[in-house]
Protein backbone atom coordinates (compact mmCIF):
# COMPACT_ATOMS: atom_id res chain seq x y z
CA UNK A 1 0.00 0.00 0.00
CA UNK A 2 1.18 3.16 -1.27
CA UNK A 3 -0.32 5.32 1.80
CA UNK A 4 -2.01 8.66 0.84
CA UNK A 5 -0.20 10.17 -1.71
CA UNK A 6 0.85 14.05 -1.86
CA UNK A 7 2.14 16.40 -4.43
CA UNK A 8 4.15 18.53 -4.86
CA UNK A 9 6.09 18.12 -1.84
CA UNK A 10 7.50 21.56 -1.71
CA UNK A 11 5.81 24.48 -3.56
CA UNK A 12 7.98 28.02 -3.79
CA UNK A 13 5.64 30.80 -5.62
CA UNK A 14 4.92 34.47 -5.28
CA UNK A 15 1.68 35.83 -3.99
CA UNK A 16 -1.03 36.50 -6.05
CA UNK A 17 -0.09 33.29 -7.77
CA UNK A 18 -2.68 30.42 -8.26
CA UNK A 19 -1.45 27.15 -6.45
CA UNK A 20 -2.38 23.57 -6.38
CA UNK A 21 -2.03 20.88 -4.21
CA UNK A 22 -2.83 17.60 -5.01
CA UNK A 23 -4.15 14.24 -2.87
CA UNK A 24 -4.88 10.61 -3.44
CA UNK A 25 -5.95 8.49 -0.68
CA UNK A 26 -5.67 5.35 0.45
CA UNK A 27 -7.64 3.24 -2.00
CA UNK A 28 -10.83 2.06 -0.08
CA UNK A 29 -11.08 5.12 2.12
CA UNK A 30 -13.82 7.16 1.40
CA UNK A 31 -12.86 9.68 3.82
CA UNK A 32 -10.75 12.59 3.24
CA UNK A 33 -9.32 15.22 5.05
CA UNK A 34 -7.09 18.57 4.39
CA UNK A 35 -5.45 20.44 6.83
CA UNK A 36 -2.89 23.19 7.52
CA UNK A 37 0.00 22.90 9.81
CA UNK A 38 2.02 25.93 11.12
CA UNK A 39 4.41 26.48 14.37
CA UNK A 40 1.61 29.61 15.76
CA UNK A 41 -1.63 27.39 14.99
CA UNK A 42 -0.37 23.56 14.79
CA UNK A 43 -2.75 21.61 13.18
CA UNK A 44 -6.20 22.81 11.47
CA UNK A 45 -8.63 20.87 10.20
CA UNK A 46 -10.00 22.68 6.82
CA UNK A 47 -12.36 20.61 4.95
CA UNK A 48 -13.80 17.10 4.98
CA UNK A 49 -15.00 15.05 2.75
CA UNK A 50 -17.17 11.82 2.73
CA UNK A 51 -17.86 9.75 -0.02
CA UNK A 52 -16.52 12.56 -2.37
CA UNK A 53 -18.75 15.00 -0.74
CA UNK A 54 -17.71 18.03 1.29
CA UNK A 55 -19.44 17.72 4.80
CA UNK A 56 -17.61 20.58 6.59
CA UNK A 57 -15.93 23.43 5.37
CA UNK A 58 -15.79 25.85 8.15
CA UNK A 59 -12.13 25.27 8.56
CA UNK A 60 -11.47 26.95 5.28
CA UNK A 61 -10.14 30.09 6.02
CA UNK A 62 -11.81 32.36 3.26
CA UNK A 63 -12.98 32.82 -0.33
CA UNK A 64 -9.66 32.34 -1.57
CA UNK A 65 -9.07 28.66 -0.64
CA UNK A 66 -11.41 25.75 -2.44
CA UNK A 67 -11.58 22.04 -2.45
CA UNK A 68 -12.62 19.57 -4.85
CA UNK A 69 -12.85 15.53 -5.04
CA UNK A 70 -14.28 14.62 -8.54
CA UNK A 71 -13.39 10.66 -7.88
CA UNK A 72 -12.64 8.83 -5.03
CA UNK A 73 -9.04 8.81 -5.45
CA UNK A 74 -8.45 12.12 -6.27
CA UNK A 75 -8.58 15.87 -4.27
CA UNK A 76 -7.41 19.02 -4.85
CA UNK A 77 -7.15 21.79 -2.75
CA UNK A 78 -6.75 25.29 -4.53
CA UNK A 79 -5.43 28.84 -3.14
CA UNK A 80 -6.35 31.63 -5.75
CA UNK A 81 -4.29 34.17 -5.17
CA UNK A 82 -2.20 33.12 -3.02
CA UNK A 83 -0.52 35.69 0.15
CA UNK A 84 2.44 35.10 2.39
CA UNK A 85 0.72 34.11 5.42
CA UNK A 86 -0.43 31.08 3.30
CA UNK A 87 2.46 29.59 4.23
CA UNK A 88 1.98 26.19 5.62
CA UNK A 89 2.23 22.46 5.41
CA UNK A 90 -0.70 21.46 3.86
CA UNK A 91 -1.52 17.69 4.65
CA UNK A 92 -4.23 15.10 3.48
CA UNK A 93 -5.39 12.52 5.33
CA UNK A 94 -7.69 9.56 4.38
CA UNK A 95 -9.67 6.91 6.70
CA UNK A 96 -12.40 4.26 6.06
CA UNK A 97 -16.10 6.69 7.75
CA UNK A 98 -17.15 5.20 10.53
CA UNK A 99 -17.32 5.51 14.39
CA UNK A 100 -14.68 8.03 15.02
CA UNK A 101 -12.94 5.27 15.93
CA UNK A 102 -11.24 4.36 12.75
CA UNK A 103 -7.37 6.21 12.48
CA UNK A 104 -6.45 9.12 9.77
CA UNK A 105 -3.87 8.06 7.43
CA UNK A 106 -1.59 11.07 6.95
CA UNK A 107 0.19 12.42 3.79
CA UNK A 108 3.77 13.71 4.04
CA UNK A 109 2.38 16.83 3.34
CA UNK A 110 3.33 19.61 0.61
CA UNK A 111 5.52 22.25 2.27
CA UNK A 112 4.15 25.57 0.75
CA UNK A 113 6.14 28.73 0.82
CA UNK A 114 4.06 32.38 -0.58
CA UNK A 115 6.84 34.81 -0.95
CA UNK B 1 -14.55 25.36 24.75
CA UNK B 2 -13.26 21.76 23.69
CA UNK B 3 -9.46 21.77 24.52
CA UNK B 4 -6.11 19.77 23.96
CA UNK B 5 -3.34 20.64 26.19
CA UNK B 6 0.00 19.36 26.45
CA UNK B 7 3.30 19.22 28.08
CA UNK B 8 5.71 20.11 28.52
CA UNK B 9 6.08 22.43 25.12
CA UNK B 10 9.20 20.96 24.62
CA UNK B 11 11.59 18.48 26.42
CA UNK B 12 14.94 17.21 25.71
CA UNK B 13 16.58 13.60 27.40
CA UNK B 14 19.35 11.43 27.25
CA UNK B 15 19.25 8.24 25.02
CA UNK B 16 18.42 5.35 27.08
CA UNK B 17 16.25 7.54 29.45
CA UNK B 18 12.68 7.27 30.05
CA UNK B 19 10.11 9.94 29.80
CA UNK B 20 6.44 11.08 30.00
CA UNK B 21 4.14 13.22 28.36
CA UNK B 22 0.96 15.11 29.67
CA UNK B 23 -2.08 15.51 28.21
CA UNK B 24 -5.49 17.44 29.61
CA UNK B 25 -8.63 17.88 27.65
CA UNK B 26 -11.98 19.58 28.53
CA UNK B 27 -13.46 18.20 25.40
CA UNK B 28 -17.19 16.61 25.47
CA UNK B 29 -18.61 14.61 24.90
CA UNK B 30 -15.35 12.17 24.78
CA UNK B 31 -15.32 9.50 22.19
CA UNK B 32 -11.52 8.78 22.16
CA UNK B 33 -8.00 9.64 22.71
CA UNK B 34 -4.84 8.81 20.29
CA UNK B 35 -1.18 10.03 20.45
CA UNK B 36 0.22 10.65 17.19
CA UNK B 37 3.81 10.81 16.25
CA UNK B 38 5.17 13.17 13.82
CA UNK B 39 8.65 13.19 12.38
CA UNK B 40 10.03 16.31 11.13
CA UNK B 41 9.26 16.67 7.57
CA UNK B 42 6.63 14.05 7.66
CA UNK B 43 3.02 13.50 8.42
CA UNK B 44 1.50 12.28 11.91
CA UNK B 45 0.97 8.48 12.37
CA UNK B 46 -0.79 6.99 14.97
CA UNK B 47 0.88 5.25 18.12
CA UNK B 48 -2.25 4.59 20.25
CA UNK B 49 -5.84 4.72 20.26
CA UNK B 50 -7.93 4.53 23.78
CA UNK B 51 -11.74 5.08 24.70
CA UNK B 52 -13.26 5.78 27.44
CA UNK B 53 -13.49 2.29 29.51
CA UNK B 54 -9.44 1.68 28.38
CA UNK B 55 -6.75 2.57 30.87
CA UNK B 56 -3.59 2.05 29.34
CA UNK B 57 -2.35 0.99 25.49
CA UNK B 58 1.05 -0.06 24.57
CA UNK B 59 2.76 -0.13 21.48
CA UNK B 60 6.47 -1.19 22.08
CA UNK B 61 8.39 1.15 24.26
CA UNK B 62 5.29 3.26 24.13
CA UNK B 63 2.46 3.25 26.98
CA UNK B 64 -0.33 5.91 26.87
CA UNK B 65 -2.09 6.10 30.30
CA UNK B 66 -5.62 7.63 30.44
CA UNK B 67 -7.88 8.86 33.39
CA UNK B 68 -11.44 9.74 32.20
CA UNK B 69 -12.23 11.04 35.50
CA UNK B 70 -9.75 13.86 35.56
CA UNK B 71 -9.26 13.89 31.87
CA UNK B 72 -5.88 13.69 31.37
CA UNK B 73 -3.71 11.20 29.43
CA UNK B 74 0.51 11.03 29.52
CA UNK B 75 2.11 8.89 26.85
CA UNK B 76 5.30 6.92 28.30
CA UNK B 77 8.45 6.34 26.62
CA UNK B 78 10.72 3.41 27.71
CA UNK B 79 13.96 3.42 26.93
CA UNK B 80 14.43 6.29 24.65
CA UNK B 81 16.34 5.83 21.23
CA UNK B 82 17.47 8.60 19.16
CA UNK B 83 14.56 7.89 16.29
CA UNK B 84 11.88 8.61 19.16
CA UNK B 85 13.15 12.46 18.51
CA UNK B 86 9.56 14.02 16.98
CA UNK B 87 6.61 15.66 18.07
CA UNK B 88 4.00 13.49 20.26
CA UNK B 89 0.29 15.28 19.40
CA UNK B 90 -2.17 14.00 21.51
CA UNK B 91 -5.74 13.91 19.69
CA UNK B 92 -8.93 13.89 21.29
CA UNK B 93 -12.31 12.68 19.28
CA UNK B 94 -15.02 14.73 20.53
CA UNK B 95 -17.72 11.93 19.94
CA UNK B 96 -18.89 13.26 16.64
CA UNK B 97 -18.25 11.34 13.47
CA UNK B 98 -15.19 12.97 12.51
CA UNK B 99 -14.23 16.24 14.64
CA UNK B 100 -10.50 15.66 16.37
CA UNK B 101 -9.26 18.29 18.60
CA UNK B 102 -5.79 18.40 18.42
CA UNK B 103 -3.07 19.15 20.93
CA UNK B 104 -0.35 21.68 20.48
CA UNK B 105 1.87 18.79 20.51
CA UNK B 106 5.33 18.14 22.33
CA UNK B 107 8.69 18.25 20.76
CA UNK B 108 11.18 15.28 21.89
CA UNK B 109 14.40 15.55 21.57
CA UNK B 110 17.00 12.52 22.24
CA UNK B 111 20.37 13.73 22.41
CA UNK B 112 23.12 10.53 22.42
Amino acid sequence: DAGVIQSPRHEVTEMGQEVTLRCKPISGHNSLFWYRQTMMRGLELLIYFNNNVPIDDSGMPEDRFSAKMPNASFSTLKIQPSEPRDSAVYFCASRIAGPSGETQYFGPGTRLLVL
Amino acid sequence: KNQVEQSPQSLIILEGKNCTLQCNYTVSPFSNLRWYKQDTGRGPVSLTIMTFSENTKSNGRYTATLDADTKQSSLHITASQLSDSASYICVVSEGSNYQLIWGAGTKLIIKP
